[in-house]
């Protein structure tokens, strides 16, 4: 159980060009998504948390315009990099959980490469 | 500032054998914790979590030990399988605070 699925897995862009990623919870309800950024042997950072029908709340020195999160359903969350630029190539992950104080289930993260 | 510190980046260990990894944390604040699997390619998979109430949580061949005093927390596996072999993440969170603060984790090699 709890399977959270993130599409794409990889993903090469022009320079500009605005980038959607997916993340869906297969087997559960996740009252709340979030969504981190992974840099090169760096650990796992928080962007955003995202609670289902309600604004994402973003950590600090994370641009909310740039990185756009919607939560539509307690299935699924998506974020969008907008006019992505090279210095927006990184690892993105997303995580789910069905309800306080439970574990953060994790995708497998998307590789984004921008030109 | 690394608030949540996992020093040793790499462990290798025989298998059959204790695997003891470790976890340091500065925020008192933390209270609740998990540890994380990772493959190459693969997003991290939950193993076993502790709130700062327990000292002491298992799950299978998997023990997590909390020294709250110490600021401390490490996981045990035993017996060790080469299955094991990955990047463990520790991961801790604040009462009421959904935000994780991860590690930057250790890999664990099983030699067989």
């Amino acid at each position: 159980g709890a399977v959270v699925s993130q599409h794409p897995s990889w993903v090469i862009c022009k320079s500009g060009t605005s980038v959607k990623i997916e993340c869906r919870s297969l087997d559960f309800q996740a009252t709340t998504m979030f969504w981190y950024r992974q840099f090169p042997k760096q650990s796992l950072m928080l962007m955003a948390t995202s609670n289902e029908g309600s604004k994402a709340t973003y950590e600090q020195g994370v641009e909310k315009d740039k990185f756009l999160i919607n939560h539509a359903s307690l299935t699924l969350s998506t974020l969008t990099v907008t006019s992505a630029h090279p210095e927006d190539s990184s690892f993105y992950i997303c995580s789910a959980r069905f309800g306080p104080e439970q574990p953060q289930h994790f995708g497998d993260g998307t590789r984004l490469s921008i030109l | 500032d690394q608030q949540v510190k996992q020093n040793s980046p790499s462990l290798s260990v025989q298998e059959g054998r204790i695997s003891i990894l470790n976890c340091d944390y500065t925020n008192s604040m933390f209270d609740y914790f998990l540890w994380y699997k990772k493959y190459p390619a693969e997003g991290p998979t939950f193993l076993i979590s502790i709130s700062s109430i327990k000292d002491k949580n298992e799950d299978g061949r998997f023990t997590v030990f909390l020294n709250k005093s110490a600021k401390h927390l490490s996981l045990h596996i035993v017996p060790s399988q080469p299955g094991d072999s990955a990047v463990y993440f520790c991961a801790a969170s604040g009462f009421g605070n959904e935000k994780l603060t991860f590690g930057t984790g250790t890999r664990l090699t099983i030699i067989p």
